[in-house]
């Protein structure tokens, strides 16, 4: 069974613009992490949380981290063109660390 | 071209065909995974090596499927006798534990298409 879920499941949004999703999970965690999917391809790897923090930037994008709430926000800046695809959450635990992932939101960036 | 590569890209069998796939990981990394995805789907893990051990298998990995990763490098996923339910994206993704934490990179998948 998957442990995250994101939301929405599609967004379509005009380039320039900012996309946000967010992602819920349902047990404790050790670390949360964003990948990227373009259509048909492997996942990219776009940023780790630790459960000990709160907020992380990297670039264009901003990841939030709620562990009272159990879930996290991925916040993309200035969308290109080139952002289009599925964005996943993914979670691990202590000791374990296979990943859990969400079904994933499709983004879609129109010039 | 360091990353993880996976052969084939593409396979297309029919219904009661063995099937066998592999993954070459990043060449320091001593963690492996193999993960299945379907479509609207994200990944769901099936199984992970450190070095040649196979420490974890889901219970989605019924005893059609056998992983192996004979020397700690490359590792092969087969799936015996496949039916159509087995038609996915079988992605394969490696590490390195770094204190308590991993990041994973995956390489391009294999899709699997069971006629």
């Amino acid at each position: 069974s998957q442990q995250g879920e994101e939301d929405p499941q599609a967004l379509s949004i005009q380039e320039g613009e900012n996309a946000t999703m967010n992602c819920s999970y349902k047990t404790s965690i050790n670390n949360l992490q964003w990948y990227r999917q373009n259509s048909g391809r492997g996942l990219v790897h776009l940023i780790l949380i630790r459960s000990n923090e709160r907020e992380k930037h990297s670039g264009r994008l901003r990841v939030t981290l709620d562990t009272s709430k159990k879930s996290s926000s991925l916040l993309i800046t200035a969308s290109r063109a080139a952002d289009t695809a599925s964005y996943f959450c993914a979670t691990d635990f202590v000791n374990a660390y296979k990943l859990s992932f969400g079904a994933g939101t499709t983004v879609t960036v129109r010039a | 071209d360091t990353g993880v590569s996976q052969n084939p890209r593409h396979k297309i069998t029919k219904r009661g065909q063995n099937v066998t796939f592999r993954c070459d990981p990043i060449s320091e990394h001593n963690r492996l995974y193999w993960y299945r995805q379907t479509l609207g789907q994200g990944p769901e893990f099936l199984t992970y090596f450190q070095n040649e051990a196979q420490l974890e298998k889901s219970r989605l990995l019924s005893d059609r499927f056998s992983a192996e990763r004979p020397k700690g490098s490359f590792s092969t996923l087969e799936i015996q006798r496949t039916e159509q339910g087995d038609s996915a994206m079988y992605l394969c993704a490696s590490s390195s534990l770094r204190g308590n934490q991993e990041t994973q990179y995956f390489g391009p998948g294999t899709r699997l298409l069971v006629l």
